[in-house]
């Protein structure tokens, strides 16, 4: 079945410093690929919806300039989390929804990000 | 704006049982989808079982099956003849049709326990 890849999977940073988490799908274009974030033992919540070639559409209460998020091709979605925090440590996931299936969405395994 | 509501924290059964997660949600919209995903210890979001609104039968894939009621808005799922690899967090998600910049919201999850 469709396959998305996210990478990477475990990165520890220093406070003060910028990462990046890459989403990519694997077989099949996406248009719209989708941001969560997940704190432990919680549900996973929308951080922001990334459509290929545009600005992405942010939730509420999530912080453009320091969640980056860049969609340039139709399999390459990025997120950068500018000058992290150790508030900032979470398990991030991206989806990506494949039009060929009926608009099924599927997940990437998902990153842990820890600032130290 | 969609809600999910999961109103079962925690669950647990014996291995080879039947057992129901419930899960309702809140919309105005008249076609849409919902979704049951599986989230193992190892984090991986895996697609259970997905229905469109607009189906009046109830989607089933192999032990799994749901009891879609679309004017009482609830939506659970079923697993029969349960599984030690069943246990998992679930969580019952909902997306409004495609053309729509929203990804799919989340209810609060429900951790099941497959007792040996």
């Amino acid at each position: 079945g469709a396959v998305v890849s996210q990478h990477p999977s475990r990165v520890i940073c220093k406070s003060g410093t910028s990462v990046k988490i890459e989403c990519r799908s694997l077989d099949f274009q996406a248009t719209t690929m989708f941001w969560y974030r997940q704190f432990p033992k919680q549900s996973l919540m929308l951080m922001a919806t990334s459509n290929e070639g545009s600005k992405a559409t942010y939730e509420q209460g999530v912080e453009k300039d320091k969640f980056l998020i860049n969609h340039a091709s139709l399999t390459l979605s990025t997120l950068t989390v500018t000058s992290a925090h150790p508030e900032d440590s979470s398990f991030y996931i991206c989806s990506a929804r494949d039009q060929g299936t009926g608009n099924t969405i599927y997940f990437g395994e998902g990153s842990w990000l820890t600032v130290v | 704006a969609q809600t999910v509501t999961q109103s079962q924290p925690e669950m647990s059964v014996q291995e080879a049982e039947t057992v129901t997660l419930s899960c309702t949600y809140d919309t105005s919209e008249s076609n849409y989808y919902l979704f049951w995903y599986k989230q193992p210890p190892s984090r991986q979001m895996i697609l259970v079982i997905r229905q469109e609104a607009y189906k009046q039968q109830n989607a089933t894939e192999n032990r799994f099956s749901v009891n879609f009621q679309k004017a009482a808005k609830s939506f659970s799922l079923k697993i029969s003849d349960s599984q030690l690899g069943d246990t998992a967090m679930y969580f019952c998600a909902f997306m409004k049709p495609p053309g729509g910049a929203d990804g799919l919201t989340f209810g609060k999850g429900t951790h099941l326990i497959i007792q040996p």
